[in-house]
């Protein structure tokens, strides 16, 4: 079967830095997408990787590793507003999306 | 970019009704698609909806639950079916205008239906 998976939920000091790991098994790859969700709120796009390596934006860089089935968000200089849920989606051979259940992030001061 | 305008935001209803969530969009958009997405849970693909066409449904849905309509490139309704409290849930419409399907999805609000 295809599955995603990622930590439930990860704490983190305003101002440091996180890593949110997101491992994956599917049929196929066509890339992998980062998106924050706010309760309450609709997901937002964060991220999409294709290729191998790092892709940086800003405070947040999303790493992927086809062969290893790996990927991670890293969100720098931490700021309340982040404490969100992450979530980790890949697109299969069929361009079918398959999601994570997402990563609650809690920012402490 | 587009922008999603989803109602209900919320309801709450009896079991055995139905309910009717829309889904509008400010420009054309080549693939629309309903998600639902319950507490602590992955987002959960219900169907793609089709322009002019029955929607494809995925795998444990079904059209007599969740009807759906797409009109035309803008807008679309999802139909919630005689709902039993397993129907509870945030239910979301999502867009892609990558013409080819496979670029970044843009959601609305969501409807948080809660049947009692």
């Amino acid at each position: 079967g295809q599955n995603i998976d990622q930590p439930t939920e990860m704490t983190a000091t305003e101002g440091a830095i996180v890593q949110i790991n997101c491992t994956y098994q599917t049929s196929g790859f066509n890339g992998l997408f980062w998106y924050q969700q706010h309760a309450g709120e609709a997901p937002t796009f964060l991220s999409y990787n294709v290729l191998d390596g790092l892709e940086e934006k800003g405070r947040f860089s999303s790493f992927l590793s086809r062969s290893k089935g790996y990927s991670y968000l890293l969100l720098k200089e931490l700021q309340m507003k982040d404490s969100a849920s992450y979530l980790c989606a890949v697109m299969d051979s069929n361009y079918q999306l398959i999601w994570g259940a997402g990563t609650k992030l809690i920012i402490k001061p | 970019s587009a922008v999603i305008s989803q109602k209900p935001s919320r309801d709450i209803c009896q079991r055995g009704t139905s309910l009717t969530i829309q889904c509008q969009v400010d420009s054309q958009v080549t693939m629309m698609f309903w998600y639902r997405q319950q507490p602590g849970q992955s987002l959960t693909l219900i169907a793609t909806a089709n322009q002019g066409s029955e929607a494809t449904y995925e795998s444990g849905f079904v059209i007599d639950k969740f009807p759906i309509s797409r009109p035309n490139l803008t807008f679309s309704t999802l139909t919630v079916s005689n709902m039993s409290p397993e129907d509870s849930s945030i239910y979301l419409c999502s867009v892609t205008i990558d013409r080819e399907g496979t670029g970044e999805l843009f959601f609305g609000e969501g409807s948080r239906l809660t049947v009692l």
